[in-house]
C-alpha cells in the first residue's frame, strides 16, 4: 500500500529533461527527506538519490532532486535510453511505527 | 564490496510459512548503525515495506499489515537476517527483498539491495 503519490508514466526523447513529481503528507515528506530509487527491469531497486538532492557515488549528476513542503521532484536531464526504468520515491513516516514508505512508481519511457 | 544475497525462490501452499534469508558480507552486520529492511513487490505493481530489524539490539517495527504474521530474526554468526512470513495467502505472491539502510540516519535511504527471492503462493 502506497502512501506517497506519483504519476504512472512519464516519457521524452533522448537529451529531454524529465520530471517526476511524488506527493506525501505532513508525517512523511513533510517532515523527513527524500529518496528516490531506480528499478531497471527485473532488477532490484537502486539507491538513485537520498536525503532530497543527495547523489550517492556513481549516479550521474543528470539525476537531481528536490523538495518543497509535503512534494518532492526528480529530474532527470539528457534522457538516455538506459534510463528507461520504474522509479519510485521513498521517505520515512513518522506515524507509522517507524517505518519507511514508497511511492506509487513512475515508468520512464523513452520514446 | 558490500553484499546481500537471498535464498532461493519458495512455492508455498494457502495457510503454510515461508522463511526467507539475506546474507550479509563486506560490512559488519551487527555495526549499530545498520538496519535490515524487508520491501515487497508483487508482479507489475509498487514496492511496499514488510518491515525492518536492527542486528545489533534485535529492535523490529513491522507495518501494521503485516502485524502478527511476521516475524524478523537474525544470525550474527553467519551475517544473516531473516524474514518469516506465516498464514500465506495468494496476495503474498512476491518478489521480497533485503535492503541496508543507515539506522542513525534515515536521511540516507535503503543504499544496498538483495537481488530478490520469488515467493510464490498457489495451491
Amino acid at each position: 500500500q502506497s502512501v506517497l503519490t506519483q504519476p504512472p508514466s512519464a516519457s521524452g526523447p533522448p537529451g529531454q529533461r524529465v520530471t517526476i513529481s511524488c506527493s506525501g503528507s505532513s508525517s512523511n515528506i513533510g517532515s523527513n527527506t527524500v529518496n528516490w530509487y531506480q528499478q531497471l527491469p527485473g532488477t532490484a531497486p537502486k539507491l538513485l538519490i537520498y536525503s532530497n538532492n543527495q547523489r550517492p557515488s556513481g549516479v550521474p549528476d543528470r539525476f537531481s532532486g528536490s523538495k518543497s513542503g509535503t512534494s518532492a521532484s526528480l529530474a532527470i536531464s539528457g534522457l538516455q535510453s538506459a534510463d528507461e526504468a520504474d522509479y519510485f520515491c521513498a521517505a520515512w513516516d513518522d506515524s507509522l511505527n517507524g517505518l519507511y514508505v514508497f511511492g506509487t512508481g513512475t515508468k520512464v519511457t523513452v520514446l | 564490496q558490500v553484499q546481500l544475497v537471498q535464498s532461493g525462490a519458495e512455492v508455498k501452499k494457502p495457510g503454510a510459512s515461508v522463511k526467507v534469508s539475506c546474507k550479509a558480507s563486506g560490512y559488519t552486520f551487527t555495526s549499530y548503525d545498520y538496519d535490515i529492511n524487508w520491501v515487497r513487490q508483487a508482479t507489475g505493481q509498487g514496492l511496499e515495506m514488510v518491515g525492518w530489524m536492527n542486528p545489533n539490539s534485535g529492535n523490529t517495527a513491522y507495518a501494521q499489515r503485516f502485524q502478527g504474521r511476521v516475524t524478523m530474526t537474525t544470525n550474527t554468526s553467519i551475517s544473516t537476517a531473516y524474514m518469516e512470513l506465516r498464514s500465506l495467502r495468494s496476495e503474498d505472491t512476491a518478489v521480497y527483498y533485503c535492503a541496508r539502510s543507515d539506522g542513525q540516519n534515515i536521511d540516507f535511504g535503503m543504499d544496498v539491495w538483495g537481488q530478490g527471492t520469488t515467493v510464490t503462493v498457489s495451491s
